[in-house]
């Protein structure tokens, strides 16, 4: 069974400029979240979704959005890029229904570099 | 808001040691508490997960509490391997569906 997938593994970007990231869950899953994941700040929660709707978002600027299409795989998207926004972003994929449906499971991570 | 907390923040221990990593959580309103390991540079791995009805999980060498009403989970590691060398994870999540993080326990055991 495959796992979660992220895409790409690795990204450098410049001030200013905008990102896409990829994350296409387990198969069966219908639930995908983000995370933000640096040094100094650990991992923070950027947003959930399942069946294509939003149920939760963090603390984040408006400049981090992300949708999720018809066949559960998600994107996130950061605009105007900042040198703090440099981090490892994880995707993590779960059932979804219910209390009993949380446990979750990460992808491999993309390593985004802002100069 | 859910504050998740990992003492100790670093361990280091010589082989064949049991080990004690404990988190605890400022909300007791939970679904489920998880826990993971991450290696450097790379994604989380699921070790256990607890449902907010258990006491706790078993997997192999991992043993993994949950004490919902005091806010603590602890995580047990018996015959500690350098393979265990890896930075340990704990989160809770809620009816918010986010996992909330504690800051993790890095732990370095020596051959």
């Amino acid at each position: 069974k495959a796992g979660v997938t992220q895409t790409p593994r690795y990204l450098i970007k410049t001030r200013g400029q905008q990102v896409t990231l990829s994350c296409s869950p387990i198969s069966g899953h219908r639930s995908v979240s983000w995370y933000q994941q640096t040094p100094g700040q650990g991992l923070q929660f950027l947003f959930e979704y399942f069946s294509e709707t939003q149920r939760n978002k963090g603390n984040f600027p408006g400049r981090f959005s992300g949708r999720q299409f018809s066949n559960s795989r998600s994107e996130m998207n950061v605009s105007t890029l900042e040198l703090g926004d440099s981090a490892l972003y994880l995707c993590a994929s779960s059932v979804g229904t219910g209390a009993m449906n949380t446990e979750a499971f990460f992808g491999q991570g993309t390593r985004l570099t802002v100069v | 808001k859910q504050e998740v907390t990992q003492i100790p923040a670093a361990l280091s221990v010589p082989e064949g040691e049991n080990l004690v990593l404990n988190c605890s959580f400022t909300d007791s309103a939970i679904y489920n508490l998880q826990w993971f390991r991450q290696d450097p540079g790379k994604g989380l791995t699921s070790l256990l997960l607890i449902q907010s009805s258990q006491r706790e999980q078993t997997s192999g060498r991992l043993n993994a509490s949950l004490d919902k009403s005091s806010g603590r989970s602890t995580l047990y590691i018996a015959a500690s391997q350098p393979g265990d060398s890896a930075t340990y994870l704990c989160a809770v999540i809620d009816s918010g569906y986010a996992l909330n993080f504690g800051k993790g326990t890095s732990l370095l055991v020596t051959p």
